[in-house]
């Protein structure tokens, strides 16, 4: 059973960089994408991107200029960079595996961060 | 981006009753080379992350019991509950997975009646 924790701060100070990691368990983060999705609280889902194992990483539009995600699969692990952020970044973060034809199957937990002096 | 919009925005249903929520794209995810249908539907209960339904429109997830059934197709869609339990009170989203960036319906919540 795919299991996907995620790590990192759960406070980030306006203007600094949100950096989260996705630990995958219990499978090879080989041949899949995988994504980062994110859940403002008490609010719906926003689609951040998505990376393949290889790399060749897809974003929103809405973000692109400050998100990057990476892979590593030395360690089965994939991060998200987020910079600039402001309150509107606070959220949930999730990251989840996507399936080839594009939904997603496993979802970590959740982290939430809070963006706050 | 395909604008995804659910209706209703919120659902009260007596249990073992049927619940229907909708879901519309602002452009047909209904793929030309293999005629299916880019759309998943998720439940979100309380604290815990989205959980897969459905995909292609209407196929079952593995273990998700066969009283939820999606369907539609091109730019029109359902999920339907035909006898809600208790344990089916959650927030329900649609997302197509056709483009990216790849949008999620707003949610609808789902409660007993």
């Amino acid at each position: 059973q795919v299991q996907l924790q995620e790590s990192g701060p759960g406070l980030v100070r306006p203007s600094e960089t949100l950096s989260l990691t996705c630990i995958v368990s219990g499978g090879s983060i080989n041949n899949y994408w995988w994504s980062w999705i994110r859940q403002p609280p008490g609010k719906g889902l926003e689609w951040i991107g998505y990376i393949h194992y290889s790399g060749s990483p897809k974003y929103n539009p809405s973000l692109k200029s400050r998100v990057t995600i990476s892979v590593d699969t030395s360690k089965n692990q994939f991060s998200l960079r987020l910079t600039s952020v402001t309150a509107a970044d606070t959220a949930i973060y999730y990251c989840a595996r996507v399936h080839p034809h594009g939904w997603s199957d496993y979802w970590g937990q959740g982290t939430l961060v809070t963006v706050s002096s | 981006d395909i604008v995804m919009t659910q209706s209703p925005d919120s659902l009260a249903v007596s249990l073992g009753e049927r619940a229907t929520i909708n879901c519309k794209s602002s452009q047909s995810v209904i793929s030309s080379s293999n005629n299916k249908n880019y759309l998943a539907w998720y439940q979100q209960k309380p604290g815990q992350p989205p959980k897969l339904l459905i995909s292609w429109a209407s196929p079952r997830e593995s273990g998700v019991p066969d009283r939820f059934s999606g369907s539609g197709s091109g730019t029109d869609f359902t999920l339907t509950i035909s006898s809600l339990q208790a344990e089916d009170v959650a927030v329900y989203y649609c997302q197509q997975h056709y483009t990216t960036p790849y949008t999620f319906g707003q949610g609808t919540k789902l409660e007993i009646k």
